[in-house]
């Protein structure tokens, strides 16, 4: 069964810190996708990573694929208020699986 | 705007009543999606539909059938509701089955008393 294992489940931080989140698996996968998701909402995808060691860049947040292709990790810089949110990990190959999700938390 | 389309967003049943979900998407995608999200449990697949025509069960497809009707619509039916189907719904669509992002509607949230 693949597994997605994301940490911290709950991270709360003052507006201004850096912060990383990760994804982690023992599954090899095609591509990895990160969404957002607000309260009320549906997931909204931030970007995809297929190439292992891939690096994308949106703003202040920075997205890597494991070289393994088996984790990716979450960079934000400069957290601002407008960061909050649950931030689900999704892996795909047949099928596509999702994380638990970090619930973000930035105090302003 | 362009996206994925979900009525009702909210609706409280009684245990054995029965209902629809209704899902729309106008982007012209093959592949249509229904989750359920649950604290603590994360998102779980119900029912997907690659294409027009087909329909495959997912993880949790028990107490649930499901509908294409056409390239744009997919609907989700609870026959016999439960309390054990309280939950928060989310259609998704995307281009194939695998590798691609979703778009995800705004959620139908459903409480069965």
């Amino acid at each position: 069964t693949q597994l997605l294992e994301q940490s911290p489940q709950f991270l709360s931080i003052q507006e201004g810190e850096n912060l990383t989140v990760y994804c982690n698996s023992s599954s090899v996968f095609s591509s990895l996708q990160w969404y957002r998701q607000e309260p009320g909402e549906g997931p909204v995808l931030l970007v995809t990573v297929v190439t292992g060691g891939e690096v994308k860049k949106l703003k202040r947040l920075t997205f890597q694929f494991g070289d393994a292709r088996k984790d990716s990790s979450l960079h934000i810089t400069a957290a601002q208020p407008g960061d909050t949110g649950l931030y689900l990990c999704a892996g795909a190959n047949d099928k596509i699986i999702f994380g638990k999700g970090t619930r973000l938390h930035i105090l302003p | 705007n362009a996206g994925v389309t979900q009525t009702p967003k909210f609706q409280v049943l009684k245990t054995g009543q029965s209902m629809t979900l209704q899902c729309a998407q106008d982007m012209n995608h093959n592949s249509m999606y229904w989750y359920r999200q649950d604290p603590g449990m994360g998102l779980r697949l119900i029912y997907y539909s690659a294409s027009e025509g087909t329909t495959d069960k997912g993880e949790v497809p028990n107490g649930y059938n499901v509908s294409r009707l056409n390239k744009r619509e997919f609907s989700l039916r609870l026959e016999s509701a439960a309390p054990s189907q309280t939950s928060v719904y989310f259609c998704a669509s995307s281009n194939r089955v695998r590798g691609y992002g979703y778009t995800f509607g705004s959620g139908t949230r459903l409480t069965v008393v």
